[in-house]
C-alpha cells in the first residue's frame, strides 16, 4: 500500500501570495506523482504529473519533487480566489497494475 | 466529448436495497476504476480493471460488486445497501498506468442510503 500523508487544511493565503501545498509518502518505491485539484462537488482534475526530481513549472504552478527525503509538494503563484478548492496528491503506480492511491487532500482557501 | 459518463447523478436508497451504478466512457481506455469519497475525505479506491474480464479488489470493496464485459462499460452494483455505503461515487478510466497517463473521471453520483 502506497500510504500518502497531506495536512488536510484548510491553508488560508491571501490572494497573490503563494500557496504551498505537501505531500509526503512511505513508499520509496514510487516515482512520480500527480496532482489533481478538486473544487467542491466536482470531481478531480490534474494539474500536474511529475516524475524527476526537483521542480517542474507550468504557469503558476510548480511541483517539487524530492525521492530522498519523500516528499512532493505544488507552489501555486499569485493565489487567486479561483485556486480555492481541495489539491490531492497521488503517487503513480509505476510499473505493474496497482492503480494510484490518493492522499485525503489539502483545502486551499484564497482570500480575496 | 463525452469522456467517463455516470448515472444516475443522484440516488436515495433504503436500507437493504441493491442498485447498480452505470459507468461508461468513449476514449477507449483499458484501465477503469471506482473510487468512494466521504465529506471531507480523500478517494478510496473500491475496484479496478486493467481490461474487459479482468477486475481486481481495491482498498473498500466490501459491499460492492463489478464486472467488466466490454472495454467501454464499468458497472458497479451495491447489494444490501447500508447507510456506511452513503458516498460520492466517482468512476474513471485512463491508458495503462506507468507511464503519466492522466486518470479521467466521471461528474460523481452521489448516493444516500437511508
Amino acid at each position: 500500500q502506497k500510504e500518502v500523508e497531506q495536512n488536510s487544511g484548510p491553508l488560508s493565503v491571501p490572494e497573490g501570495a503563494i500557496a504551498s501545498l505537501n505531500c509526503t509518502y512511505s513508499d520509496r518505491g514510487s516515482q512520480s506523482f500527480f496532482w489533481y485539484r478538486q473544487y467542491s462537488g466536482k470531481s478531480p482534475e490534474l494539474i500536474m504529473f511529475i516524475y524527476s526530481n526537483g521542480d517542474k513549472e507550468d504557469g503558476r504552478f510548480t511541483a517539487q519533487l524530492n525521492k530522498a527525503s519523500q516528499y512532493v509538494s505544488l507552489l501555486i503563484r499569485d493565489s487567486q480566489p479561483s485556486d480555492s478548492a481541495t489539491y490531492l496528491c497521488a503517487p503513480e503506480a509505476g510499473s505493474g497494475n496497482t492503480p494510484l492511491v490518493f492522499g485525503k487532500g489539502t483545502r486551499l482557501s484564497v482570500i480575496a | 466529448n463525452a469522456g467517463v459518463t455516470q448515472t444516475p447523478k443522484f440516488r436515495i436508497l433504503k436500507i437493504g436495497q441493491s442498485m447498480t451504478l452505470q459507468c461508461t466512457q468513449d476514449m477507449n481506455h483499458n484501465y477503469m476504476y471506482w473510487y468512494r469519497q466521504d465529506p471531507g475525505m480523500g478517494l478510496k479506491l473500491i475496484y479496478y480493471s486493467v481490461g474487459a474480464g479482468i477486475t481486481d479488489k481495491g482498498e473498500v470493496p466490501n459491499g460492492y460488486n463489478v464486472s467488466r464485459s466490454t472495454t467501454e462499460d464499468f458497472p458497479l452494483r451495491l447489494e444490501l445497501a447500508a447507510p456506511s455505503q452513503t458516498s460520492v461515487y466517482f468512476c474513471a478510466s485512463s491508458h495503462p498506468i506507468g507511464s503519466g497517463n492522466t486518470i479521467y473521471f466521471g461528474e460523481g453520483s452521489w448516493l444516500t442510503v437511508v
